[in-house]
């Protein structure tokens, strides 16, 4: 069945960087779009970014241009997000989906179940 | 950015009762809307797609309505289950957008 497992999160000191993964399987990864989205402690969903099933388009928030790379390799089955210049507003739970195209807007089907990122001195 | 409100913040109701939940687009969005279902300490679970659309495995007393700016969510009658918390999200643009969320609790 499908599966994404995110992996690589800690606690990580400011302005520092770190990569986080998503893991695919059960499903031709290469034929989707994939996202990133976080929750804060004890708050809502904000989408991070996006990127098209090829790798060739990508599109990121407001709040991480600049400083957060989406990247995939799909002869591994895996997303990645680095995240560099990490403020504490950045402390979540980071979450992969998949989307319903290769790049064309839809909704999340499959979700991961997070991997969580703490920025702390 | 297109900015999404859900309305209420929290509700509280009873099992058996029918609820609704309001989701509003600072701009048309057609029929690019979804709603997920989120429990403490889990991720997200897709309800409704194309606003309207249940999707596959979601329980029929879910529903959905509504296009361009004004949307709903109802459960005709809440089971145990249900009291979670829901997003809405539009996908009209690259750039996704959540609503705040709408906590269900039991009264």
């Amino acid at each position: 069945q499908v599966q994404v497992v995110e992996s690589g999160g800690g606690v990580v000191q400011p302005g520092r960087s770190l990569r986080l993964s998503c893991s695919a399987s059960g499903f031709d990864f290469s034929n989707y779009a994939m996202h990133w989205v976080r929750q804060a402690p004890g708050k809502g969903l904000e989408w991070v970014a996006v990127i098209s099933n090829d790798g060739s388009n990508k599109y990121y928030a407001d709040s991480v241009k600049g400083r957060f790379t989406i990247t995939r390799d799909n002869s591994k089955n895996t997303l990645y997000l680095q995240m560099n210049s990490l403020r504490a507003e950045d402390t979540a739970v980071y979450y992969c989906a998949r989307s319903r195209s290769t790049w064309k807007p839809q909704y999340f089907d499959y979700w991961g179940q997070g991997t969580l990122v703490t920025v702390s001195s | 950015d297109i900015q999404m409100t859900q309305s209420p913040s929290t509700l509280s109701a009873s099992v058996g009762d029918r609820v609704t939940i309001t989701c509003r687009a600072s701009q048309s969005i057609g029929t690019s809307l979804a709603w997920y279902q989120q429990k403490p300490g889990k991720a997200p679970k897709v309800l409704i797609y194309k606003a309207s659309i249940l999707e596959s495995g979601v329980p029929s007393r879910f529903s959905g309505s509504g296009s361009g700016t004004d949307f709903t969510l109802t459960i005709s009658s809440l089971q145990p289950d249900d009291f979670a918390t829901y997003y809405c999200q539009q996908y009209n643009t690259y750039s996704r957008t959540f609503g705040q969320g709408t906590r269900l609790e039991i009264k």
